[in-house]
């Protein structure tokens, strides 16, 4: 069973809807991640973020907006999104946001756009 | 800037065989290594991962790698492989000093026949 918990786990969205992607750890992990998994191919970084603040955005279009209300809560905001996002959202945890320490990854969600 | 190439997209192997997965990475600072393994319809999970010290590290469900600094590889291998094991495989690399941001490479699909 994995320890980070993503939820939906499928999303069928037209361009014009507004829903949002959620992502939940009780490790007590304080850096989360949000990476994009197209078809076949690796992850992708979007966003870090260390103790509830934003520390990394990889040049992500503003239509995809995440928040992180708490420790232990992570959100992906969707808005206006392109047939092309459609992919694997993938969330990950990690205790802090040091690079020698294995990123803990969520079962993902797989999203459709029309 | 790092870069880390796996050069087999796909490696089929019987049941009870042995397996390599190469990785090689090109980075202009010191890293840190680590493989993933990603199950259908999941997400990822780590197997390995080298920090320091013994370049030889052994991980989760028999697998092994070993990091040779002077080739900049880092191979994946385990000596019998099981119908279990048919998954995507992933090598990452993150810097050592920089934040927690895995770069991974673009995956080798592992199949074992019976």
């Amino acid at each position: 069973d994995t320890e980070v918990t993503q939820t939906p786990k499928h999303l069928v969205m037209g361009m014009t809807n507004k829903k949002s992607l959620k992502c939940e750890q009780h490790m007590g992990h304080r850096a989360m991640y949000w990476y994009k998994q197209k078809a076949k191919k690796p992850p992708e970084l979007m966003f870090v973020y260390s103790y509830e603040k934003l520390s990394i955005n990889e040049s992500v279009p503003s239509r995809f907006s995440p928040e992180c209300p708490n420790s232990s809560l992570l959100n992906l905001h969707l808005h206006a999104l392109q047939p092309e996002d459609s992919a694997l959202y993938l969330c990950a945890s990690s205790p802090w946001g040091d690079s020698n320490q294995p990123q803990h990854f969520g079962d993902g969600t797989r999203l459709s756009i029309l | 800037a790092q870069s880390v190439t796996q050069l087999d997209s796909q490696v089929p192997v019987f049941e009870e065989a042995p397996v390599e997965l190469r990785c090689n990475y090109s980075s202009s600072v010191s890293v840190y290594l680590f493989w993933y393994v990603q199950y259908p319809n999941q997400g990822l999970q780590l197997l390995l991962k080298y920090l320091s010290g013994s370049t030889l590290v052994k991980g989760i469900n028999g697998f092994e790698a070993e990091f040779n600094k002077s080739q900049t590889s880092f191979h994946l291998r385990k000596p019998s492989v099981h119908i279990s094991d048919t998954a995507e495989y992933f090598c990452a690399v993150s810097e050592r000093t920089g934040a927690n941001n895995l770069f991974f490479g673009t995956g080798t699909r592992l199949t074992v026949i019976p």
